[in-house]
């Protein structure tokens, strides 16, 4: 069974804190991977991952796809309270056009 | 500006009601999606369209109902039989690329 997996669940952090986010999956047909933020509706998205080892960077923010270990990390520095949200770990897979998405991780950032 | 609409934001609903939520997307994508959210359980794929006049199954499509009419648009019906209907409903598109574009929600509150 196709599944995708993160940790923690949630998360409360101080601000100016780094924190990482976990993601592992087992998808049968992996085309990408991707992380989503979702504030109060809307996820937006973050990044796409589909090869191994190379590090996408935004800002503070930063991620890496382990395709031989089937994770993905998401790393956040020097925390703001604008980063409290839950962000989605979501995989593509070329069958029926799927995406499979993780609980969430819930993020809170206190001043 | 192009992006996804979904209406209404928030609908109440009486227990043996059917009720209809709208997705409107201008992005000229091929493939919509109809995710239901619930809290710790992340999103859950309930239908998928990848073409006018065509959609699929999700993992949870029991009690709901979907049209594909016009590329733009791409209605959730929520029927009596869906058991457990209270919950957050996001459309989402896709133009094969792996993002997903997504709707800012409709949280749907069966009285």
């Amino acid at each position: 069974e196709d599944k995708v997996v993160q940790s923690p669940l949630s998360l409360v952090v101080h601000e100016g804190d780094t924190v990482t986010l976990n993601c592992s999956y087992e998808v049968t047909n992996f085309r990408s991977l991707l992380w989503y933020k979702q504030e109060k509706k809307a996820p937006t998205f973050l990044f796409m991952l589909t090869s191994s080892g190379i590090e996408k960077k935004s800002g503070r923010l930063s991620s890496i796809l382990d395709k031989k270990e089937l994770f993905s990390i998401l790393n956040i520095t020097a925390t703001q309270t604008g980063d409290s949200a839950v962000y989605l770990c979501a995989v593509d897979s070329n069958t029926g056009n799927q995406f499979y998405f993780g609980t969430g991780t819930s993020l809170t950032v206190i001043p | 500006d192009g992006g996804i609409t979904q209406s209404p934001k928030y609908l109440f609903r009486k227990e043996g009601q059917n009720v209809t939520l709208s997705c409107e997307q201008n992005l000229n994508h091929d493939a919509m999606y109809w995710y239901r959210q619930d809290p710790g359980q992340g999103l859950r794929l309930i239908y998928y369209s990848q073409i006018v006049n065509d959609f699929q199954k999700g993992d949870i499509a029991e009690g709901y109902s979907v049209s594909r009419e016009k590329k733009e648009s791409f209605p959730l019906t929520v029927t009596s039989a869906q058991k457990n209907p209270t919950a957050f409903y996001l459309c989402a598109s896709d133009y094969n690329t792996g993002e997903l574009f997504f709707g800012e929600g409709s949280r749907l509150t069966v009285l």
